[in-house]
């Protein structure tokens, strides 16, 4: 089956930690993207990459960081610098032109105790 | 600047029909999309329209499209319970999707 996988479902940190978010996923697709999503704000864009080897900082990139090795996997990394990590967190790819759906994983929800 | 406006909340009775509006600021956009989140899960894609269309029928789903007044919306025809979710409309600038903060429907048996 093809799809984006986000693991773990649910994530328990303390306060100080960097924490690391798998993506992965069999589609194909060149661009990968991550999101936080607050209730009541929506999507907030945190980075994408449209190619391996290369990703652009999105609109609440500060705290976080990513690396594109492989076509397949984008993990993100919260850093002790976010200052309010707690949030649901989204991963999603695309292809590049055309209609651009995005395909999105079941999602992460990180708790900073 | 980019902004994607929807409002919040939405309760229906179950069998109404129920409409969730979008507004948007880029005209330039090529694709506006209309995509469903249920509890503690992703996001799928429910449909999505062509800018120089001005309706898409899909089923018990229609979309409509002014793009004088950059306003969207969806109508779900005979709401279930099953349809309970929240609804993001989003409009595509530069191979990213920019979403509005998302509509909570409720559906009262």
């Amino acid at each position: 089956d093809g799809g984006i996988t986000q693991s773990p479902k649910y994530l328990f940190r303390k306060e100080g930690q960097n924490v690391t978010l798998s993506c992965e996923q069999n589609l194909n697709h060149d661009a990968m993207y991550w999101y936080r999503q607050d209730p009541g704000q929506g999507l907030r864009l945190i980075y994408y990459s449209q190619i391996v080897n290369d990703f652009q900082k999105g609109d609440i990139a500060e705290g976080y960081s990513v690396s594109r090795e492989k076509k397949e996997s984008f993990p993100l990394t919260v850093t002790s610098a976010q200052k309010n990590p707690t949030a649901f967190y989204l991963c999603a790819s695309s292809q590049t032109s055309g209609l651009v759906e995005q395909f999105f994983g079941p999602g992460t929800r990180l708790t900073v105790l | 600047g980019e902004d994607v406006e929807q409002s919040l909340f939405l309760s229906v009775r179950e069998g109404d029909s129920s409409v969730i509006n979008c507004t948007y600021t880029d005209s330039s956009s090529t694709y506006l999309y209309w995509y469903k989140q249920e509890p503690g899960a992703g996001l799928q894609l429910l449909t999505y329209i062509f800018s120089n269309m001005d309706m898409k029928q899909d089923q018990r789903l229609t979309v409509l499209l002014n793009k004088k007044d950059k306003h969207l919306s969806l109508r779900i025809a005979d709401t279930q319970t099953g349809d309970s979710a929240i609804y993001f409309c989003a409009e595509s600038i530069a191979g990213k999707l920019i979403f509005g903060q998302g509509t909570e429907l409720s559906v009262k048996p």
